[in-house]
């Protein structure tokens, strides 16, 4: 089993929906999360970072975090053609010394005008 | 404030070679991690420098090694390179100081390596 599960999609939604995005994990030392998005061929660039649980918004985006359930997500909200990507989620057990950050495989989403 | 920046773009090499991949940080950013991000799957953790020193590592066999210099800059060096040895090779930095701040990490756009 893997430490992160992501559906992979791909997940295809009209201009202006909301799109809903989630990762489940099973580690419970998992303290930081992360979204990331990827254009093809492209690196991975952060958009949102939380601490803990709760909610964190960033414009059209928020993030969710359940520690309770082990589950995280992130909602987009008018959602625009350019927010087609890979959006993946990582997280980390916050072992100072070992920033190491564990992924999940990935969504890909199609924003379809 | 320049970003992560990754040389080549491309590389194709043979089964048996070695390859040796550089990424320069983030202006400010004295800690650097290399992932490698397999076609159709999410970046895996190879290892993190922080400060010259390997600071963690994946489970990448030794063939895998690192180096990190006093300017920032980093190599990524595989020996005797295997076919599934074919991804996407990811560098990323961060500020390396106790904190939040140390789980933002910023990647650089990757270096796709074919092996053949």
């Amino acid at each position: 089993q893997k430490e992160v599960e992501q559906d992979p999609g791909p997940l295809s939604v009209p201009e202006g929906a909301i799109v809903s995005l989630n990762c489940t994990y099973s580690n419970s030392a998992f303290q930081y999360f992360m979204w990331y998005r990827q254009y093809s061929r492209k690196g991975p660039e952060l958009l949102m970072y939380t601490y803990s649980s709760g909610n964190k918004e960033d414009g059209r985006f928020t993030a969710q975090v359940d520690k309770s359930s082990k589950y995280i997500s992130l909602f987009i909200r008018d959602s625009q053609p350019s927010d087609s990507a890979t959006y993946l989620c990582a997280m980390s057990d916050g072992n100072f010394g070992n920033e190491k950050l564990t992924f999940g495989t990935g969504t890909r989403l199609t924003i379809i005008p | 404030e320049t970003g992560v920046t990754q040389s080549p773009t491309h590389l194709i090499k043979t089964r048996g070679q070695q390859v040796t991949l550089r990424c320069s940080s983030q202006s400010g950013h004295n800690t650097v991690s290399w992932y490698q991000q397999a076609l159709g799957q999410g970046p895996q953790f190879i290892f993190q420098y922080y400060r010259e020193e390997e600071n963690g590592r994946g489970n990448f066999p030794p063939r895998f090694s690192g180096l990190q210099f006093p300017n920032y800059s980093s190599e990524l060096n595989v020996n005797a390179l295997e076919l599934d040895d074919s991804a996407l090779y990811l560098c990323a930095s961060s500020f390396g100081t106790s904190g939040e701040r140390d789980y933002e990490q910023y990647f650089g756009p990757g270096t796709r390596l074919t092996v053949t």
